[in-house]
């Protein structure tokens, strides 16, 4: 089957600029999660989404981050504006359930300058 | 907030040596723990899923044991390659309805030839 899919791979961008990152989950896979990794750090879950619905942000910070499901299938994730502590790996998975584990992306590797 | 911990944060091991190291993890509402491999540059990928209390599980020479009671989980590799080369993530599932897993800082492992 094919695996997450995650654009772009590598994004350089300035302070209080915006960017956006894109998923597309396993087929079938009802919940969607992103995935924050700050180098040093592990994974830090953003938000979950159970088809088009939110289950989970306590973790997002919603003065700059956001994120939609649109269709319960792809995703994007926006910051804006971005601040230095925002460069990170940001991780796409999605499961069929959790319990079975995961299917990750291969991430975005955000520098910001 | 739920507490991972990983160690050692690294290791250097002789190609041909095993080796092993540790997650532990909340012993009270214990769902399931995961066990990921993330290379540089590609996806993590799953390696077990452990949800019983006394289960081990093996994966080629990879193996890896769980403890719910005291809260540990072990992870094995036997006669390492340079492919073992990766950071080793384990990850904490209290079920609910909320799924997003816990993660450790992860196991950065280093095989030299």
């Amino acid at each position: 089957e094919a695996g997450v899919a995650q654009s772009p791979r590598y994004k350089i961008i300035e302070k209080r600029q915006s960017v956006a990152f894109w998923c597309n989950p396993i087929s079938g896979h009802a919940t969607l999660y992103w995935y924050q990794q700050i180098l040093g750090q592990g994974p830090k879950l953003l938000i979950q989404f159970q088809n088009n619905g939110v289950v989970d942000d306590s973790q997002l910070p919603k003065d700059r981050f956001s994120a939609e499901r649109l269709k319960g299938v792809d995703s994007t994730l926006k910051i804006q504006p971005a601040k230095l502590e925002d460069s990170a790996v940001y991780l796409c998975a999605s499961s069929f359930q959790a319990v079975y584990g995961y299917t990750f992306g291969s991430g975005t590797r955000l520098t910001v300058v | 907030i739920l507490n991972v911990e990983q160690s050692p944060q690294s290791l250097h091991v002789q190609e041909g040596d095993s080796t092993n190291f540790t997650c532990s993890f909340p012993s009270s509402n214990f769902y399931a723990l995961h066990w990921y491999r993330w290379e540089t540059a590609k996806s993590p990928e799953a390696l077990f899923v452990m949800t019983l209390n006394g289960d081990e599980k093996k994966k080629g020479r990879i193996s890896a044991t769980l403890n719910t009671k005291e809260g540990y989980s072990y992870l094995y590799i036997k006669g390492s390659q340079p492919e073992d080369s990766a950071t080793y993530l384990c990850a904490f599932y209290g079920g609910g309805g909320a799924d997003g897993l816990t993660f450790g800082k992860g196991t950065h492992l280093i095989i030299q030839p």
